[in-house]
């Protein structure tokens, strides 16, 4: 069965500096792997989406990610994070493209001013 | 395109009561709905599958005949809450996966909060 670890709970970042969530999954065949990021009392807004091809995505709001088979990982990245970028952000992995999916603990992104 | 709605948004309901969530498509038609479950502060679990036409796949430890699932149409997926505690107070969350062409991706509701008292 498909899981994701989100090994970072908590994250505080400086508005302006870089950022990179790590999210490492466990699944035996080519996963499809996503991120969403979630406002407090908010639904998700998906960021962006693993399915095949290039392994750097390219996300809204100037999130990018990489997947990476041998580590398998696909963290998410942003070089100069904004104050409105403070939220939960989740990793998910689905097993089959638009089967069910399985998210990650979440990591709680902080930033100071 | 691709939207997904969730009614009511929100809903206060007393003990022993029953609380219906409806989980609609609006877009496009999807023959497969999931629902999930958040607690405060932590991930979401997803709870069941529903397919339309056809009786939903509870993930384990999910009570099937606490958490009624219907999906009698191609648009529209209810999830019932019957005889609600407060421990069922919760944020529920459907998604909706949409195959029409080479889609074939799943979009999320904004979600109902639950609140038992």
């Amino acid at each position: 069965a498909q899981s994701v670890t989100q090994p970072d709970i908590h994250i505080t970042v400086s508005e302006g500096a870089s950022l990179e969530l790590r999210c490492n999954y466990s699944y035996g065949a080519t996963p499809y792997l996503f991120w969403y990021v979630q406002s407090p009392g908010q639904g998700l807004q998906l960021l962006l989406k693993y399915f095949s091809g290039d392994t750097l995505v390219q996300g809204i709001k100037g999130f990018e990610a990489e997947f990476k088979r041998s580590q398998s990982s696909f963290n998410l990245r942003k070089p100069s994070v904004h104050w409105s970028d403070a939220a939960e952000y989740f990793c998910a992995v689905g097993a089959v493209k638009g089967g069910d999916m399985r998210f990650g603990a979440g990591t709680r992104l902080t930033v100071k001013p | 395109g691709a939207v997904v709605s969730q009614h009511p948004s929100r809903v206060i309901c007393k003990s022993g009561t029953s609380v219906k969530i409806e989980c609609r498509s609006l877009d496009f038609q999807a023959t497969t709905m999931f629902w999930y479950r958040q607690f405060p502060k932590q991930s979401l679990m997803l709870m069941a599958t529903s397919n339309e036409g056809s009786k939903a796949t509870y993930e384990q430890g999910v009570e099937k005949d606490k958490f009624l699932i219907n999906h009698a149409s191609l648009t529209l997926s209810t999830l019932t809450v019957t005889s609600a505690h407060p421990e069922d107070s919760s944020f529920y969350i459907c998604s909706a996966r949409d195959e029409g062409g080479a889609r074939y991706e799943q979009y999320f509701g904004p979600g109902t909060r639950l609140t038992v008292t």
